[in-house]
């Protein structure tokens, strides 16, 4: 258990429907990163945030992507209208501050989209 | 995008062998990191080495870091059952904000 939560720890949903997950960080720590992480492949970095900003957001973040961290604790990704090759686990990862800390891993939210 | 390329995508050697593993990657780096994933799980931070390090050991795990052919390789010594794990290097494309993973190597050690 590295401190770093998420929740659900499953999800499966339909097509088009909206979900949204939950990370809670650990507490001190100022950064929070979202990564998305499919079968056999290593995690792929989506957004970011600094406290309550968001500093950087991927290409792969689509516009059905949002997230959020309101004021710099808690933080969620929401998809809206999921399609099937949005199936992956979603992974939190939070850290004291830029990359040249180490970043403490949740255990994931596993999104299956049928 | 992924940065990081790690070589061999998957190690089967038995219990008490050294495993190696070897991450290539492609833009001027800060520093360069390892991460291990147990089954289903989360990463697990490993070690960091900085670009201006050529070398860390961190008990049974030893990193080299090479800047200048773009590479870093992660030594296990003395493998245990317990290691088996996907292993991944993370690096930070000189950017300081966002770490890039590669797709990792999956190390299985054999009682």
């Amino acid at each position: 258990d590295t401190g770093v939560s998420q929740d659900p720890r499953h999800k499966i949903t339909k097509r088009g429907q909206n979900v949204t997950f939950r990370c809670d960080p650990i507490s001190e720590h100022n950064r929070l990163y979202w990564y998305r992480q499919t079968l056999g492949q290593g995690p792929e970095f989506l957004t970011y945030f600094q406290n309550e900003a968001q500093l950087e957001k991927s290409r792969l973040l689509s516009d059905r992507f949002s997230a959020e961290r309101p004021k710099g604790s808690f933080s969620t990704l929401e998809i809206q209208r999921t399609e099937q090759g949005d199936s992956a686990m979603y992974l939190c990862a939070s850290s004291k501050g830029p990359s040249t800390y180490e970043q403490y891993f949740g255990p994931g939210t596993r999104l299956t989209v049928t | 995008s992924q940065q990081g390329e790690e070589d061999p995508q998957a190690l089967s050697i038995q219990e008490g062998e050294n495993a190696t593993m070897n991450c290539s990657y492609k833009t001027s780096i800060n520093n360069l990191q390892w991460y291990r994933q147990n089954s289903g799980r989360g990463l697990v931070h490993l070690i960091l080495i900085r670009s201006n390090e050529r070398e860390k050991h961190s008990g049974r795990l030893r990193v080299t870091l090479d800047t200048s052919k773009k590479s870093s390789s992660l030594l296990i010594t003395a493998s245990r059952a317990a290691d088996t794990a996907s292993y991944f290097c993370a690096t930070d494309e000189y950017n300081n904000n966002d770490m890039r993973f590669g797709a990792g190597t999956r190390l299985t050690v054999k009682p």
